[in-house]
């Protein structure tokens, strides 16, 4: 069974520039949540989709918007880009129907390499 | 603000040692979390814990969780290389949002 699959890998942008991140769910799946990882802070929640529609959202600014698509793919989009994006966005998919999340297994994918110049 | 505090941030140690690395908040945590993250991959779930108390063990890796469920430890018995990474715990403190600590880095030596 392939498990979580995030593209691109890699990417380096330039301040203003929007990018956008694409995360593939194991099959069967229809949860996804997006994060973003920066060293010294963890992982800090976006968002997550649930059947195509936001479930819940984290305490980020506008700039960060996602999208999940009727086959459980989900996208994210970063608009307006600042230094500070530079992190590593992971994606994560669930099995079960909404809960509690901290009773919830989450699988990760590989991540993506963000860079903003 | 970090919720949860993890410590030590970095911890090398000899293949054999033992070791405890620790997750503390002031907040009441309803179910707590491990993980572990290797580098070029993503975290992956290593235990979940949910009663106050609780102690669970998976092979060489014992977890416990604190009686108030405000903190949670993790004890590695003989360490081995294999152990390398990223420990992360997140706690839920409500139905849909974890609260990750920023991790310890372990590097086992052989």
């Amino acid at each position: 069974k392939a498990g979580v699959t995030q593209t691109p890998r890699y990417l380096i942008k330039t301040r203003g520039q929007q990018v956008t991140l694409s995360c593939s769910p194991i099959s069967g799946h229809r949860s996804v949540s997006w994060y973003q990882q920066t060293p010294g802070q963890g992982l800090q929640f976006l968002f997550e989709y649930f059947s195509e529609t936001q479930r819940n959202k984290g305490n980020f600014p506008g700039r960060f918007s996602g999208r999940q698509f009727s086959n459980s793919r989900s996208e994210m989009n970063v608009s307006t880009l600042e230094l500070g994006d530079s992190a590593l966005y992971l994606c994560a998919s669930s099995l079960s129907p909404p809960g509690p999340v901290g009773l919830v297994e989450q699988y990760f994918g590989p991540g993506t390499r963000l860079t903003v110049t | 603000t970090q919720l949860l505090e993890q410590s030590p941030q970095f911890l090398s140690i000899q293949e054999g040692e033992n070791l405890t690395v620790y997750c503390n908040s002031s907040s009441v945590f309803s179910s707590l979390q491990w993980y572990r993250q290797e580098p070029g991959e993503g975290p992956v779930l290593l235990v979940t814990v949910v009663t106050g108390g609780e102690v669970k063990k998976l092979k060489r890796l014992t977890f416990q969780f604190g009686d108030a469920r405000k903190d949670s430890s993790l004890h590695i018995t003989a360490a081995q290389p294999g152990d390398t990474g990223l420990y992360l715990c997140a706690g839920a403190r409500s139905n849909y949002q974890l609260i990750w600590g920023a991790g310890t880095k372990l590097i086992i030596k052989p």
